[in-house]
């Protein structure tokens, strides 16, 4: 399984662009890369999932490298309630088995 | 709506004392999962559920046992609970999204033992 690894925080003002890059070394040729939002006394939700180059929805960007060791999720214009943990997640590859990281908590001042 | 329901939401226990937390998802969804979130430790899988009658173990499965006998319902079943099982407890259910799937987590469960 592939291993993740985040910045522990970061600080941001409001309508700034938050880029926050996971290192995934070890991703695997089928592994998928997933970005969830965790607000505090809440489950993890979904944000974004690509397998490689760019994806974008309505709340987010997610860029992947060539090599695919990485990925930066960016959250353009954050406001305050943006303020949450930011968690990394690779798998797939036909497993349901999933290693979360320690996550990177996004601070938003007003 | 579509939810993930987890009950009890808090629960303060004694060690021994053998204890269920039950997880219900009402969108047909065959994957499920337990994780446990402890403070700098972010989340770790305990077991999953592919299917019904088909669990395996995650990361932590030590101390925890699980079941499938239906495929809106996966409870986790702590036999004799200890001090370190004291932690944040989400379920999640999960749908297929292209070769990966997104997973909806219930509101978690708080679980003290003492």
């Amino acid at each position: 399984l592939a291993k993740t690894t985040q910045p522990i925080s970061m600080d941001s003002y409001e309508g700034q662009e938050v880029n926050i890059t996971c290192s995934h070394n070890n991703i695997a040729t089928n592994d998928y890369i997933t970005w969830y939002q965790q607000f505090p006394s809440q489950g993890p939700r979904f944000i974004i999932q690509g397998y490689k180059t760019k994806v974008t929805n309505e709340v987010a960007s997610l860029f992947i490298p060539a090599d695919r060791k990485s990925s930066t999720l960016s959250l353009p214009r954050v406001s305050l309630s943006d303020t949450a943990v930011y968690y990394c997640l690779v798998g797939g590859s036909g497993t349901y088995k999933y290693i979360f990281g320690t996550g990177t908590r996004l601070k938003v001042l007003a | 709506e579509a939810q993930v329901t987890q009950n009890p939401r808090y629960l303060i226990t004694v060690t021994g004392k053998k204890l269920t937390v039950t997880c219900s998802q009402n969108m047909n969804h065959e994957y499920m999962s337990w994780y446990r979130q402890d403070p700098g430790l972010g989340l770790r899988q305990i077991y999953y559920s592919m299917n019904v009658e088909v669990t395996d173990k995650g990361d932590v499965p030590e101390g925890y046992k699980v079941s499938r006998k239906e495929k809106r319902n996966f409870p986790l079943i702590l036999e004799s609970p200890s001090p370190n099982q004291t932690s944040l407890y989400f379920c999640a259910s999960s749908i297929k999204r292209g070769q990966d799937y997104e997973q909806y987590f219930g509101p978690g469960t708080r679980l003290t033992v003492t």
